[in-house]
């Protein structure tokens, strides 16, 4: 089935630092999505991609969905403490599979003060 | 608004116990999906349904049952209890499909012993 690879596992960082996730899907995806989840909350969305090469920009985040339509990536710029969190990807891959939507592991992000 | 609601918060089951978690929605939407997360497994998806009457499997279905008999509503069945159910669900929905975005509820921690 579908497989959803997100690294790293975990990031510390210092605040100001920047930070990337990164993602990548065993097949090609028809969206891909980005959720938060603050420790001990539920998820949140984020942002969707759906486009190949597309990328967007969320103040001083920026996602990028690949030419291929199988991997993507979430960057912060100069991360705060309010940037702490586990971060999701998520893909859909249509056809048989359009009704699952499946996540990455997630991406820990500890920032120091 | 409220959102997805999902009842209980906690609960202590026993091994073999049955038991249901609810999951209600108010935003009318078609699309709804249950998870289970795990440490260093992300979300993994359970079951899900397109809309009222229409269920179906995702990665982790053994064990679990649901049914959608309105749009608004989409409980979980845990049929034995098991120590490995031990874990955190989260409900959410969509509004049409998985390729929208999903609202998640505030998650139920459950512990089986």
């Amino acid at each position: 089935g579908q497989q959803v690879m997100q690294i790293p596992q975990y990031q510390h960082v210092q605040e100001g630092e920047d930070f990337t996730t990164y993602c990548n899907s065993s097949t090609t995806l028809s969206n891909i999505q980005w959720y938060k989840q603050r420790p001990g909350g539920h998820p949140v969305f984020l942002i969707q991609l759906v486009k190949s090469g597309e990328v967007k920009k969320q103040k001083r985040l920026t996602f990028q969905f690949g030419e291929a339509k199988k991997n993507s990536s979430l960057h912060i710029t100069a991360t705060q403490t309010t940037d702490v969190g586990t971060y999701f990807c998520a893909g859909n891959a249509g056809g048989t599979s359009y009704g699952k939507l499946t996540f990455g592991q997630g991406t820990i992000l500890t920032v120091h003060p | 608004n409220a959102g997805v609601t999902q009842t209980p918060k906690f609960q202590v089951l026993k091994t073999g116990q049955s038991m249901t978690l609810q999951c209600a929605q108010d935003m009318n939407h078609e699309y709804m999906s249950w998870y289970r997360q795990d440490p260093g497994m992300g979300l993994r998806l359970i079951h899900y349904s397109v809309g009222a009457g229409i269920t179906d499997q995702g990665e982790v279905p053994n064990g679990y049952n649901v049914s959608r008999s309105t749009t608004e509503d989409f409980p979980l069945r845990l049929l034995s209890a098991a120590p490995s159910q031990t874990s955190v669900y989260f409900c959410a929905s969509s509004r049409t499909t998985a390729n929208t975005e999903a609202f998640f509820g505030q998650g139920t921690r459950l512990t089986v012993v």
